[in-house]
């Protein structure tokens, strides 16, 4: 089975501008997970979705944003861009009933300047 | 609070040295924790998972070990390679079937040096 693709792999945004994220798990998989990564801070949950509906949240702001599409594809965005926004953004899919097995991504690399 | 401390923070060693990698957590209930290995710039790879009735699991050179009662893991990795160069995180799980309960350490980065 094809791995969890995150596209794209690097992005370089300036402060204010708007971002497009998108995951696509690996095949059969419902459950889609978001995380932040950024140095000395480890990973930092966003959010959780199964079957288009977001089941958990972690603690960021509303700028940050996702949903996810019935083929279990899903996307995140984070509006209003600020400089502590750079990150690796990982995606993570989940087989159903088993959403604590994390299979990753690559990742998105996002620099704001 | 849940928290997993992992020690050291950073590490440097001789390609074909052994090394050990810490991970204490104050996660509660306890339902497994995992290792995983992070090459830069690319996702985590699942290495060892163990439940709370197992003390070690191997995968290859990397052996897990766990010790419930205190709260402590260790990731061994024997006869280090070049390729072994990576952030190593241990990540505890309080609950099955949940991503957002997950905790998260800061990892150990591992140089393996000639």
């Amino acid at each position: 089975k094809a791995g969890v693709t995150q596209t794209p792999r690097y992005l370089i945004k300036t402060r204010g501008q708007q971002v497009t994220l998108s995951c696509s798990p690996i095949s059969g998989h419902r459950s889609v997970s978001w995380y932040q990564q950024t140095p000395g801070q480890g990973l930092q949950f966003l959010f959780e979705y199964f079957s288009e509906t977001q089941r958990n949240k972690g603690n960021f702001p509303g700028r940050f944003s996702g949903r996810q599409f019935s083929n279990s594809r899903s996307e995140m965005n984070v509006s209003t861009l600020e400089l502590g926004d750079s990150a690796l953004y990982l995606c993570a899919s989940s087989p159903s009933g088993q959403e604590e097995t994390q299979y990753f991504g690559p990742g998105t690399r996002l620099l704001v300047l | 609070k849940n928290q997993v401390e992992q020690s050291p923070q950073s590490l440097i060693i001789l390609e074909g040295k052994n090394c050990t990698l810490q991970c204490n957590y104050t996660v509660s209930p306890f339902s497994n924790l995992r290792w995983y290995k992070q090459d830069t710039g690319r996702g985590p790879v699942s290495l060892t998972i163990m439940t709370f009735s197992e003390n070690t699991k191997s995968n290859g050179r990397y052996t897990a070990t766990l010790d419930a009662d205190t709260k402590q893991s260790s990731l061994h990795i024997t006869a280090s390679q070049l390729s072994d160069s990576a952030s190593y995180i241990c990540v505890v799980s309080p609950l099955a079937g949940t991503a957002s309960k997950l905790t998260f350490g800061t990892g150990t980065r591992l140089q393996v040096t000639l």
